[in-house]
């Protein structure tokens, strides 16, 4: 089972940013959105699709739609320059899986 | 506050085993199942395995399974990886990772840990 991302996205400051994920198994199972600073442990961002951990900044969002999953970063700062990963499981719950990471570049 | 704590011998030869410890605090460590998740150099994340709250269901990766060894004691709050036969592509950041519900909701992760494997 995998979870497709694209590898990069690239926005301007103040922009939106889009990062989508798909995987034939998301319509069953949550999926979770993690970003990873260069050197540093991910930190959960998003969590069951659409939730917000407390701490984590408004502009981050999460939708989800049939078998692709969207992280959304409206009014993108400097500071979201970092590597997201989708991550869910497989529908028997056996697996954790990953997507590939997509770089998010602020120009 | 919450706090995981890897540990464990950072080089290891090709073929050779290496334990991984982490220790955890700030939250009751026997209610909540745990994970291993890795990180190659340069490369994305990996799940690696899973261990049950009581320590008594296991699940592991296909890359790792029959080779890895993933247990817990609840007594001392500590969560272990057993890896044995180890190869090149092993080499990687080894994360202790909390999981909110069972169901792979990952919501507190260790600094990590770098096992490289080489002669």
């Amino acid at each position: 089972y995998e979870l497709t991302q694209t590898p990069s996205v690239s926005v301007s400051p103040g922009e939106t940013a889009r990062i989508t994920c798909s995987g034939d198994d998301l319509p069953k199972q949550f999926a979770y959105w993690y970003q990873q600073r260069p050197g540093q442990a991910p930190v959960l961002v998003i969590y069951k699709d659409t939730m917000r951990p407390s701490g984590i900044p408004e502009r981050f969002s999460g939708s989800s739609s049939g078998t692709i999953v969207t992280l959304t970063i409206s009014g993108v700062q400097a500071e979201d320059e970092a590597d997201y990963y989708c991550q869910s499981a497989d529908r028997s719950e056996t697996y954790g899986v990953f997507g590939g990471g997509t770089k998010l570049t602020v120009l | 506050e919450v706090q995981l704590v890897e540990s464990g011998r950072g080089l290891v030869q090709p073929g050779g085993s290496q334990r991984l410890s982490c220790a955890v605090s700030g939250f009751p460590f026997s209610s909540y199942c745990m994970h291993w998740v890795r990180q190659a150099p340069g490369q994305g994340l990996e799940w690696v395995s899973r261990i049950y709250k009581d320590g008594t269901r296991t699940n592991y990766a296909d890359s790792v399974k029959g080779r890895f060894s993933i247990s817990r004691d609840n007594a001392k709050n500590t969560l272990y990886l057993q890896m044995a036969g180890l190869r090149a592509e092993d080499t990687a950041v080894y994360y202790c990772v909390r999981d909110e519900d069972c169901n792979y909701f990952f919501d507190n992760w260790g600094q990590g840990i770098l096992v490289t494997v080489s002669s």
